[in-house]
């Protein structure tokens, strides 16, 4: 199975902060590479696929970047709707695997 | 809009059997990958399964493998997941996803005696 390995996993930033998580595989994954986010109690939202594709509605403050086996999530300038926990995916090869999640929390 | 909504959840005693189904709208179902991703209480997301277009492609994460079994009825726009041999560790909240796309409401599956 591929690994993917999120840092940090953990994160406090301020409202207007530029953010960056990274996504780590433990195989070149190509760009078969989504970035999924979380808030508490609710279910997760796609928001990049293809590594780089932003899905549609999502803000252009987010963007992935990356291919092979690093990938990177940045939100440009954090919005107060934006703390939530950021999950990677790879769709190379089934088992389709998550990261760990990272939590992006109110500093 | 595309719209996934996941049903059937419920308390089920170990060794049990529930299935699970997602009915689909606002997109052409057919051509889509389709999966069940879950998350047990506190935890992170886990996927299960997926299915092809058309079902001649399956997935299963080991841990479900002989266990689990996903299918896809394209005239009802619908997704299945038949769960038996239920075992505690399957506790969890059980989402539809699309490919490139949305994911469900999930609907919760608690196996306990």
């Amino acid at each position: 199975d591929i690994q993917m390995t999120q840092s940090p996993s953990s994160l406090s930033a301020s409202v207007g902060d530029r953010v960056t998580i990274t996504c780590r595989a433990s195989q070149s994954v190509i760009t078969y590479l989504s970035w999924h986010q979380q808030k508490p109690g609710k279910a997760p939202q796609l928001l990049i696929y293809a590594a780089s594709t932003l899905y549609s509605g999502v803000p252009s403050r987010f963007s992935g970047s990356g291919s092979g086996t690093d990938f990177t999530l940045t939100i440009s300038s954090l919005q107060p709707e934006d703390f939530a926990t950021y999950y990677c995916q790879q769709t190379y090869r089934a088992p389709d695997t998550f990261g760990q999640g990272t939590r992006l929390e109110i500093k | 809009e595309v719209q996934l909504v996941e049903s059937g959840g419920g308390l089920v005693q170990p060794g049990g059997s529930l299935r699970l189904s997602c009915a689909t709208s606002g997109f052409t179902f057919s051509s889509y990958w389709m999966s069940w991703v879950r998350q047990a209480p506190g935890k992170g997301l886990e996927w299960v399964a997926n299915i092809k277009q058309g079902g001649s492609e399956k997935n299963y994460v080991d841990s479900v493998k002989g266990r689990f079994t996903i299918s896809r009825d394209d005239a009802k726009n619908s997704l299945y997941l038949q769960m038996n041999s239920l075992r505690a560790d399957d506790t969890a909240v059980y989402y539809c996803v699309r490919s490139r796309g949305a994911w469900g409401q999930g609907t919760l599956v608690t196996v306990s005696s």
